[in-house]
């Protein structure tokens, strides 16, 4: 069975603080694996697709990098409009449907 | 623009009510998805239509029914059987055939009084 297991379930830093958010997976033949980012009542914003081991993909604050068993999300030096929750989910072995975790909540304290 | 757009945003029921939430795309997408969240939960999946007049039940699909007539519409009606239906829906499309990334609405919160 597909699983997608996010950890820590909720991460506060202050401003500045860098860290890194973990989504381990597993899924037979991996087809890609994506990373969105949701804010309190809004549907989830796509960041990044990643593919094969070893890529890496970058977005202002945010790098996302990936293993053959597990993505992280490193966050550089963030600030306080970086609070959000952050998904990652993977498609499963038929591709149609995506399997989603269930999220990190990221809190940045100024 | 290009998007998906979810209506209404805020629904309130009260029990023993049907009711249908929207959900339409300009993004020419052919496969279009209907997730619950709960509370600090992830995205569970109630159906999913890769063509239109096709659909597929997802993991939660009891005490919810949809229709795909055209492409650009997934419309997605919470019945009096879902036991519990406050939550937030969310209705997402791709390009069928491709394994890449879901495109979102902004979501419709069901509370049921």
């Amino acid at each position: 069975e597909d699983q997608v297991t996010q950890s820590p379930e909720a991460l506060r830093l202050q401003e500045g603080e860098s860290s890194s958010l973990n989504c381990s997976y597993t899924v037979s033949g991996l087809r890609g694996l994506f990373w969105y980012r949701q804010d309190p009542g809004k549907g989830p914003e796509f960041l990044f697709t990643l593919y094969s081991a070893g890529e890496e993909k970058e977005k202002e604050r945010l790098k996302a990098t990936l293993t053959k068993k597990e993505s992280f999300l490193h966050i550089t030096a963030p600030k306080p409009e970086d609070s959000a929750t952050y998904l990652c989910a993977v498609p499963e072995t038929s591709g149609s449907r995506l399997t989603f975790g269930e999220g990190t909540q990221l809190t940045v304290n100024p | 623009d290009g998007g998906i757009t979810q209506s209404p945003k805020y629904l309130f029921r009260k029990e023993g009510q049907n009711v249908t939430l929207s959900c339409e795309q300009n993004l020419n997408h052919d496969a279009m998805y209907w997730y619950r969240q709960d509370p600090g939960q992830g995205l569970r999946l109630i159906y999913y239509s890769q063509i239109v007049n096709d659909f597929q039940k997802g993991d939660i699909a009891e005490g919810y029914s949809v229709s795909r007539e055209k492409k650009e519409s997934f419309p997605l009606t919470v019945t009096s059987a879902q036991k519990n239906p406050t939550a937030f829906y969310l209705c997402a499309s791709r390009v069928q055939g491709y394994t890449g990334e879901l495109f979102f609405g902004e979501g419709s919160r069901l509370t049921v009084l």
